[in-house]
């Protein structure tokens, strides 16, 4: 168990909807990070939150958004829901930025599974 | 040039054998290189990692050999095991990338 918990589990919904993935890190980290893992893409950086503040942007679309919370815990948000946007989504966390300390280990959430239908 | 390419796709191998999976990357500012084990319905657990100051790290049955000239590192499961059998992802990052890049993934089975 990496201490990063993430709700739902599983998620199933239709077309044009919009989901909330829940993510809280383990306890102490002030980093999170946010993962899509589909099967023709592999695991995908999406947005990084240090602190409460957006960090980095990789390749997240428009539709979706992310924030962290005062209590660190974050949520990533997903609109307008097509069925490419099926995957696993993985929350991850770090003691610190990896700004200066690329060697701090991300610990992964086991994950949501977002189907879209 | 954000790129890391993994190799194969899938490996058989039998109990007791040796696995390899390689790695190869363009951004030569990658300055940390870990290895992720992940198992079904799991997220992924760093494995180990290494610097590229060292040609070789091993933590158990498990050692990453690193060739800086060649931009390629790779993970060698000594006497693997059925308990083994996972997908293995490597990955590269580098101060103030903020974000892990990962290879396509290895699903390893490895044969009782």
């Amino acid at each position: 168990d990496s201490g990063v918990t993430q709700t739902p589990k599983h998620l199933i919904t239709a077309t044009g909807q919009r989901v909330t993935l829940r993510c809280s890190p383990r306890s102490g980290d002030l980093s999170v990070y946010w993962y899509q893992q589909s099967l023709d893409q592999g695991l995908q950086f999406l947005i990084q939150y240090y602190n409460g503040e957006e960090r980095a942007k990789g390749n997240i679309l428009e539709r979706f958004s992310a924030q962290q919370f005062p209590d660190l815990h974050s949520e990533l948000n997903l609109s307008s829901l097509e069925l490419g946007d099926s995957a696993l989504y993985f929350c991850a966390s770090s003691p610190r930025t990896g700004g200066g300390f690329s060697t701090d280990t991300q610990y992964f959430g086991p994950g949501t599974r977002l189907t879209v239908l | 040039q954000q790129q890391v390419k993994q190799s194969p796709q899938s490996l058989i191998v039998q109990k007791g054998g040796i696995s390899i999976i390689n790695c190869a990357y363009e951004n030569t500012a990658f300055d940390y290189f870990p290895w992720y084990q992940q198992f079904p319905g799991k997220g992924p657990a760093l494995l180990i990692a290494i610097r590229p100051d060292v040609s070789e790290k091993k933590e158990g049955r498990f050692t990453i050999s690193f060739n800086k000239s060649a931009k390629q590192f790779s993970l060698h499961i000594m006497d693997s095991q059925p308990g083994d059998s996972a997908t293995y992802f490597c990955a590269a990052t580098f101060q103030g990338a903020q974000k892990l890049v990962f290879g396509q993934g290895t699903r390893l089975t490895i044969n009782p």
